[in-house]
């Protein structure tokens, strides 16, 4: 079975870090795209950050560009969300999120399997 | 970025009602356009990509249909466990955007 899951949500101070993970089993890792999705509380889904399956191309939210880095170490099955420069409007549930086909871009985002998210609260 | 709206925002049906969700694009986004279902407090699940296409294992009264910049979602006959929002999601080009999301509710 497919499983991701997140870690590393926090409550954190307003313009401090914070990483995630997410940690994957059931599926060759390496050959798909993975995704990072939010969702503020009582809202909607929103995209954060995309990489590619070898992780050389990455793309990011206007909203997050230059505070977040979405990266991926394919050995250990895990993907990870760095977070910089947090503002309150990050807080959010932020899923991880798989593409549906093999792919070598983010030309395809299909996003057939999720975690089950990890919250990250960023106030004073 | 493309903007997606969704409507309507809500709706109350009784079961076995047919209900049609409608999502619009802000420019042509072609057929690449995904349906989601999302439960109070669980993960969004894939129900139904390219428009048109069913998911492994989605029921058959999941359909949806549409092109360049007007989408619809169906659902045949209502059921009790289809309590949900549904979100359509873009991916014609990056960033992926969803709507707003439609909640869904038994009357």
């Amino acid at each position: 079975d497919v499983q991701l899951l997140e870690s590393g949500g926090a409550l954190v101070l307003p313009g401090g870090s914070l990483r995630l993970s997410c940690g994957v089993s059931g599926f060759s890792f390496s050959s798909y795209a993975m995704s990072w999705v939010r969702q503020a509380p009582g809202k909607g889904l929103v995209w954060v950050s995309g990489v590619t399956s070898g992780g050389d191309t990455t793309y990011y939210a206007d909203s997050v560009k230059g505070r977040f880095t979405i990266s991926r170490d394919n050995s250990k099955n895990t993907l990870y969300l760095q977070m910089n420069g947090l503002r309150a409007e990050d807080t959010a549930v932020y899923y991880c999120a798989k593409d549906k086909d093999k792919s070598y871009s983010l030309d395809f985002i299909r996003l057939d399997s999720w975690g089950q998210g990890t919250l990250v609260i960023v106030s004073s | 970025d493309i903007q997606m709206t969704q409507s309507p925002s809500s709706l109350s049906a009784s079961v076995g009602d047919r209900v049609t969700i409608t999502c619009q694009a802000s420019q042509d986004i072609t057929k690449f356009l995904n349906w989601y279902q999302q439960k109070p407090g669980k993960a969004p699940k894939l129900l139904i990509y390219d428009t048109s296409n069913l998911e492994t294992g989605v029921p058959s009264r999941f359909s949806g249909s549409g092109s360049g910049t007007d989408f619809t979602f169906t659902i045949s006959s209502l059921q009790p466990e289809d309590i949900a929002t549904y979100y359509c999601q873009q991916y014609d080009k990056l960033p992926v955007t969803f709507g707003p999301g439609t909640t869904v509710d038994i009357k």
